[in-house]
């Protein structure tokens, strides 16, 4: 099975700082790696898709990068209504594996 | 507009059984694989299992912590999705979201409880 590691695992910014989180995955997985935005007691949502792709209605401070095992997730000016988790996922339609990392969770200093 | 409605959460004993539904509305719900993803009080995201469409044969795929005892299947006439959940351990205790399609999760129902306990 395909691991997922996120780091960092929490951290604390200003707003208007730039805030980058890493995903690693234990193979390479292509460019098949997603991201969400989840606050609490709500369900996730959807950010970036196939790594770099923001999704329809999506602020562009939100951006995403890298390909094989390396990806970036980054937000260029953090805002006081990203505090949320944020969760890197995997997927690989031909084995039909699908993998969340275990999340990051972003607050505000 | 996308809209899935989770149902059928609820509190089970271990070892009992449990059937949630999915009910979508705003797309054509039977040209869509549905997927299940379910979150541990506290914990992070776990892909449970999905179905496909009946275009592409309307198999279905599972995690394997829940291989065996959990099963999706779908009712296109009515635009709803089930997972029928047996030998419920405590270990199930989670909000189970119903979402669109298998590998990008762009719609996300708001999720029903389901709680294992004794």
């Amino acid at each position: 099975d395909i691991q997922m590691t996120q780091s960092p695992s929490s951290l604390s910014a200003s707003v208007g700082d730039r805030v980058t989180i890493t995903c690693q995955a234990s193979q390479d997985i292509s460019n098949y790696l997603n991201w969400y935005q989840q606050k609490p007691g709500k369900a996730p949502k959807l950010l970036i898709y196939d790594a770099s792709n923001l999704e329809t209605g999506v602020p562009s401070r939100f951006s995403g990068s890298g390909s094989g095992t390396d990806f970036t997730f980054t937000i260029s000016s953090l805002q006081p209504e990203d505090i949320a988790t944020y969760y890197c996922q995997q997927y690989d339609n031909l084995l039909s594996l699908f993998t969340f990392g275990p999340g990051t969770k972003v607050d505000i200093k | 507009e996308v809209q899935l409605v989770e149902s059928g959460g609820g509190l089970v004993q271990p070892g009992r059984s449990l059937r949630l539904s999915c009910t979508a509305s705003g797309f054509t719900f039977g040209d869509y694989a549905m997927s299940w993803v379910r979150q541990a009080p506290g914990k992070g995201l776990e892909w449970v299992g999905f179905i496909r469409s009946k275009a592409y044969g309307g198999t279905t795929e599972y995690a394997a912590s829940v291989k065996g005892r959990f099963t999706i299947s779908r009712d296109d006439s009515k635009s709803i999705a089930y997972l029928q959940m047996n030998s419920l351990k405590t270990e199930d205790t989670a909000v189970y979201y119903c979402t669109r399609g298998m590998g990008v999760a762009a719609y996300w129902g708001q999720g029903t409880l389901v709680t294992v306990s004794s």
